[in-house]
């Protein structure tokens, strides 16, 4: 459970404001990851990075923007232009990008209105 | 990207009964499997994963069985108890991962 947070746990933004998710590790982990969850269905991958200062589109990447400058820290923007960004937002770090278990965060609830 | 079938969507059994979730996937370049399991409005936890150079790997109730020449693996849970209640998610690793849509699993006291 420990190690991977984001912040804040709930976020109510207006429709047409750009918004930061906050995702932090301190498991030392290289890859970090993006998810979106919407009722009834699995996690869509929207962003994924595997180094510091890389990062590559998951599946669902319009309208999300990513940075990874620290090793920690992953930030999620969710922008104007995403037609329909209220969902569940989980991040998730690994220790290597394939074969090795991933550690989700507690996830952000974004409500756009 | 990856297309990861996983079925059925819900699922209800009876306290002390069987349960099993199936996927089935296309990328034959995946060697790693786990299983996640949701509660809700919870973050996903890790139950069991299994390496492409297992067949089966079991953990007290929870078992995983992987046939990679027929691309799918199954999660069983034995003996059902009202706490196994949850969205159970199976996953495959590669350069990204990909999810199957979950099944919503209800174990009837």
């Amino acid at each position: 459970d420990g190690g991977i947070t984001q912040s804040p746990k709930y976020l109510f933004r207006k429709e047409g404001q750009n918004v930061t998710l906050s995702c932090e590790q301190n498991l030392n982990h290289d890859a970090m990851y993006w998810y979106r969850q919407d009722p009834g269905q699995g996690l869509r991958l929207i962003y994924y990075s595997q180094i510091v200062n890389d990062f590559q589109k998951g599946d669902i990447a319009e309208g999300y923007s990513v940075s990874r400058e620290k090793k920690e820290s992953f930030p999620l923007t969710v922008t104007s232009a995403q037609k329909n960004p209220t969902a569940f937002y989980l991040c998730a770090s690994s220790s290597g990008a394939r074969n090795y278990e991933q550690y989700f965060g507690p996830g952000t609830r974004l409500t756009v209105t | 990207g990856e297309n990861v079938e996983q079925h059925p969507s819900t699922l209800s059994v009876q306290e002390g009964d069987s349960a099993v979730i199936k996927c089935t996937y296309s990328d034959s370049a995946s060697n790693y499997f786990p299983w996640y399991k949701q509660e809700l409005g919870k973050r996903p936890q890790l139950i069991i994963d299994i390496r492409s150079n297992v067949g089966e790997k079991k953990d007290q109730r929870i078992a995983v069985t992987l046939n990679k020449t027929a691309k799918h693996f199954s999660l069983h849970i034995t003996e059902t108890q009202p706490e196994d209640s949850a969205v159970y998610f199976c996953s495959l690793g590669g350069n990204q991962f990909y999810f199957g849509t979950g099944t919503s699993l209800t174990v009837i006291p």
